[in-house]
């Protein structure tokens, strides 16, 4: 079962575009919302995250969007750059439990053309 | 650079073989995780050690195991492999068990 659905697999942008990534999950629980950066042979590197007492959060180019009661959340990278072109992941956790364990989307592979 | 390192970068091995894995935290992160990234199944969450006790299982094999040392350095150690255990494996830490990850820069298992 696949808690976390993101779309879309891959995405190209022309720069200077808007890169938009959305996420979709399942587990009401979930309350902790990051957005995690991948370049080939690296690892994941955290590039903003959200909690849901909040609609938006904005740092730099990168805006999450969240939307609670159609438990939908969003990326949206402002004035792409080829320097984005990277794999994205959307994730989820419960600290209910005294845990953050992630809940990974399978990722967007974007490519930014000049 | 996250400050999560991480040994070997790459292990080549055969079926049926065990490797251990290593991992040291950011310094001060009392909590480490253990992530798997493979093709078909992307990054699942293994398991979860806070100041060397388990915290949080994922989807974790039995042939696998992990611990924390004192010293806070943790090792995840995977017995007779196969060939499906081909995968990144990634550690990542924090300074509770309840804040943001810090991602190693994984290590990079082949089983032949």
């Amino acid at each position: 079962q696949q808690q976390v659905k993101q779309s879309p697999q891959s995405l190209i942008v022309q720069k200077g575009g808007i890169s938009i990534i959305n996420c979709a999950y399942e587990n009401t629980a979930f309350d902790y919302f990051p957005w995690y950066q991948q370049f080939p042979g690296k690892g994941p590197a955290l590039l903003i995250a959200i909690r849901p007492d909040v609609s938006e959060k904005k740092e730099g180019r990168f805006t999450i969007s969240f939307n609670k009661s159609a438990k939908q959340f969003s990326l949206h990278i402002m004035d792409s750059q080829p320097g984005d072109s990277a794999t994205y992941f959307c994730a989820a956790s419960n600290p209910g439990a005294g845990s953050y364990q992630l809940t990974f989307g399978k990722g967007t592979k974007l490519s930014v053309i000049p | 650079d996250s400050g999560v390192t991480q040994t070997p970068k790459h292990l080549i091995t055969a079926t049926g073989q065990r490797v251990t894995l290593r991992c040291s935290p950011r310094s001060g992160d009392l909590s480490v995780y253990w992530y798997q990234q493979s093709l078909d199944q992307g990054l699942q969450f293994l398991i979860q050690y806070y100041n060397g006790e388990e915290r949080a299982k994922g989807n974790i094999l039995e042939r696998f195991s992990a611990q924390q040392f004192p010293d806070l350095h943790s090792e995840l150690n995977l017995s007779s492999l196969e060939l499906g255990d081909s995968a990144l494996y990634f550690c990542a830490s924090s300074d509770s068990p309840v804040d943001t990850q810090y991602f190693g820069p994984g290590t990079r298992l082949t089983v032949l």
